[in-house]
C-alpha cells in the first residue's frame, strides 16, 4: 500500500523553542493531508486539513498561529509547533489522502513523538 | 456533541478466542466507518471498513457489524492471535463535514497466551 513517512519520529527540545515536524507521500501524491494528535491513553484529535497550495483549515480550538501548517507540494506537508511549552508534548500523526476518492483512502504515518521539557 | 465512543477501554481475551469490539456513534448522518488497529508508538493502521447502507462486512479474520437503528458499530476478530494486542479505534466519516474523520476514544485489547 501507499506509503507515508514522518520525520522526525522523535523529538526532544527545550520550552520556548520551535519544532517542524514533516510528513511526506512516498510514492503517491497527496492533495490532503491531516494533523492529528494524540495525547497519552486517549485518542486522536484532528487538528487541521492542509491542502497543497492553500492555507489550512483549522479545527476548533486549534491556535492557528502555534501550529503552522505547510503543503507546499503534493507530497510534503510540515507542521511547526511554534515556542512549545510542555503541554505541548504529544504524539502527532499525520495522514494523507489520494484523490479526490470520497471519502478516499487515508494512509498515515508512523507519527512523531514530541517532548517539550 | 456529536462523538464517536467505545463502551469498553480494555478487552482481555484469550489466544484462539474470538474478540469483539464494540463501539457506538452518535451522528445518523455518518456515511462512512472505519476501523483502525494501533500498535504501541506506531500510526493507525486500516483494518476494514463499511459504509452506511451495508449492516456487515467481512475481510480476513474480521467482521464489521454496522446496526443503524442504535448507531452501534461492532470489530469482531475470529481466533485472536497475540499479534492483534493494540488498541483498535473507529471511526466516523461524515461527508457532510468536508470527509473528516472523527475518532472513537478506543479499546485496548490485550491477548493472553
Amino acid at each position: 500500500g501507499a506509503v507515508v513517512s514522518q520525520h522526525p519520529s522523535w523529538v526532544i527540545c527545550k520550552s520556548g523553542t520551535s519544532v517542524k515536524i514533516e510528513c511526506r507521500s512516498l510514492d503517491f501524491q497527496a492533495t490532503t493531508m491531516f494533523w492529528y494528535r494524540q495525547f497519552p491513553k486517549q485518542s486522536l484529535m484532528l487538528m487541521a486539513t492542509s491542502n497543497e497550495g492553500s492555507k489550512a483549515t483549522y479545527e476548533q480550538g486549534v491556535e492557528k498561529d502555534k501550529f503552522l501548517i505547510n503543503h507546499a507540494s503534493l507530497t510534503l506537508s510540515t507542521l511547526t509547533v511554534t515556542s512549545a511549552h510542555p503541554e505541548d508534548s504529544s504524539f502527532y500523526i499525520c495522514s494523507a489522502k489520494q484523490g479526490f476518492v470520497v471519502p478516499g483512502e487515508l494512509f498515515f504515518g508512523e507519527g512523531s513523538r514530541l517532548t517539550v521539557l | 456533541g456529536e462523538s464517536v465512543g467505545l463502551h469498553l477501554p480494555t478487552l482481555s481475551v484469550q489466544e484462539g478466542d474470538n474478540s469483539i469490539i464494540n463501539c457506538a456513534y452518535s451522528n445518523s448522518a455518518s456515511d462512512y466507518f472505519i476501523w483502525y488497529k494501533q500498535e504501541s508508538g506506531k500510526g493507525p493502521q486500516f483494518i476494514i471498513d463499511i459504509r452506511s447502507n451495508m449492516d456487515k462486512r467481512q475481510g480476513q479474520r474480521v467482521t464489521v457489524l454496522l446496526n443503524k437503528t442504535v448507531k452501534h458499530l461492532s470489530l469482531q476478530i475470529a481466533a485472536t492471535q497475540p499479534g492483534d494486542s493494540a488498541v483498535y479505534f473507529c471511526a466516523e466519516n461524515r461527508k457532510a463535514a468536508g470527509n473528516k474523520l472523527t475518532f472513537g476514544g478506543g479499546t485496548r485489547v490485550l491477548v493472553k497466551p
